[in-house]
């Protein structure tokens, strides 16, 4: 069965500082595609970042970056420089097949301190 | 170009009755998902409809169904609600459209549903 573990309920950082997600997944396929989701209180769920699977090259949107280790099945997001707009929940996701249905992780809160 | 819209914010329901919740897919999307977030939790696929049809079912039962219309909205009707339906619902559209992959899945606002 396809999963997805975020074992960091709740982070914290320090505006203007570096923080970094986890994310592990489990899946048998090797084509599919990853992403972070951001959803902060109005609950509305925001995409962050996507990546192929089948792309080597991390992906990278602004002050939002990813580390992908394919064969760890592993999928961090870093935040560079951060804000206090960036305190939301984090959901990594991923989908197996063109379209497909997202598999969810738990979610980690991030909160960041002025 | 507008994003996908979801009807009503809020719902107030008691045990039993029957609910249906409306998504306005974005602007050239014909793919249609739908969720639910239970508080706390990271949202659960209920089912997708493309092009009108059916294209994947999640673990829910029977009560849950759907409909997607030629403009490619989508309606989720739940019927006999039960307690554990109280909830985010989220929808989610995807599809080609000008620059965009057909992969990602854009979501609407949601709609807080609590059944008493």
């Amino acid at each position: 069965a396809q999963t997805v573990t975020q074992s960091q309920p709740e982070m914290s950082v320090q505006e203007a500082e570096t923080v970094t997600l986890s994310c592990t997944y489990d899946t048998s396929e090797s084509d599919y595609y990853l992403f972070w989701y951001k959803q902060p209180p109005s609950r509305q769920m925001i995409l962050v970042i996507r990546q192929e699977a089948y792309k080597q090259q991390n992906a990278t949107e602004n002050r939002f970056s990813v580390n992908f280790q394919k064969a760890a099945k592993s999928f961090s997001l870093k935040i560079s420089d951060s804000q206090l707009g960036d305190a939301a929940m984090y959901f990594c996701a991923f989908h197996y097949n063109q379209g497909g249905k997202l598999i969810f992780g738990q979610g980690t809160e991030l909160s960041v301190k002025p | 170009e507008t994003g996908v819209t979801q009807s009503p914010t809020h719902l107030i329901k008691t045990r039993g009755q029957q609910v249906t919740l409306r998504c306005s897919s974005q602007s050239g999307h014909n793919t249609v998902s739908w969720y639910q977030q239970a508080l706390g939790q990271g949202p659960q696929f209920i089912f997708q409809y493309y092009r009108e049809e059916e294209n994947g079912r999640g673990n829910f039962p029977p009560r849950f169904s759907g409909l997607q219309f030629p403009n490619y909205s989508s309606e989720l009707n739940v019927n006999a609600l039960e307690l554990d339906d109280s909830a985010l619902y989220l929808c989610a559209s995807s599809g080609k459209t000008s620059g965009l992959s057909t992969d990602t899945q854009y979501f609407g606002p949601g709609t807080r549903l609590t059944v008493l």
